[in-house]
């Protein structure tokens, strides 16, 4: 079966560096997607991973580690418009781009 | 460019009563579409996906139905709606690569 797992809920504070995990297992894994959602919003493409390390674009990077099963987003430099919902999701082989997704995980961002 | 449209964009619909939610895209040839579903504070929860006119593959078993009369029409449907079917449904769609566009939703309140 499939299993992604991230925490509920993260807070920080504005100008920091945050960096939200997930782990996930599944058969046939081709890659990772991480996605934003602001609330009452559909879901927006932040990065996509296929092969392990660091993916950089702007003040968002996602890592990899397919032999762990694990990924990270990292935001840095947070604003306050980043208080957001973040949802990882895995991508399986099959011709038909099948997403799983995890329960995602609710940033808030205080001054 | 590609767009993706849903409507509506919101829904109140008593129980028993039937559903009709239309998902359409332009700017692109046979994509993959996608019916989620998102109940209030979860993650995404794939309910339908399609691969050309059709040719429908259900994820859940369930009262909702969903058809594709056209290459980017993608309808789901319900004859009688249950207070469960509440949530916000999002339609999404794919092309050569895997990453998956979301429509804007609709937000689904059975009564």
């Amino acid at each position: 079966g499939q299993n992604i797992d991230q925490p509920t809920e993260m807070t920080a504070t504005e100008g920091a560096i945050v960096q939200i995990n997930c782990t996930y297992q599944t058969s046939g894994f081709n890659g990772l997607f991480w996605y934003q959602q602001h609330a009452g919003e559909a879901p927006t493409f932040l990065s996509y991973n296929v092969l392990d390390g660091l993916e950089e674009k702007g003040r968002f990077s996602s890592f990899l580690s397919r032999s762990k099963g694990y990924s990270y987003l990292l935001l840095k430099e947070l604003q306050m418009k980043d208080s957001a919902s973040y949802l990882c999701a895995v991508t399986r082989g099959g011709g038909y781009n099948k997403l799983i997704f995890g329960a995602g995980t609710r940033l808030a961002v205080h001054p | 460019s590609q767009t993706i449209h849903q409507w509506p964009a919101t829904l109140v619909q008593p129980v028993g009563s039937p559903l009709s939610l239309e998902c359409t895209v332009e700017g692109t040839s046979n994509p993959n579409l996608y019916w989620y579903r998102q109940a209030a504070g979860r993650g995404l929860q794939l309910l339908f996906y399609s691969v050309g006119i059709g040719q429908i593959s259900s994820e859940v078993p369930q009262n909702l139905s969903a058809s594709r009369p056209q290459d980017r029409q993608f309808i789901l449907s319900s004859k009688k709606l249950l207070l469960s079917d509440s949530g916000f449904y999002l339609c999404a769609w794919s092309g050569g690569n895997y990453e998956q566009y979301f429509g804007p939703g609709t937000r689904l309140t059975v009564t």
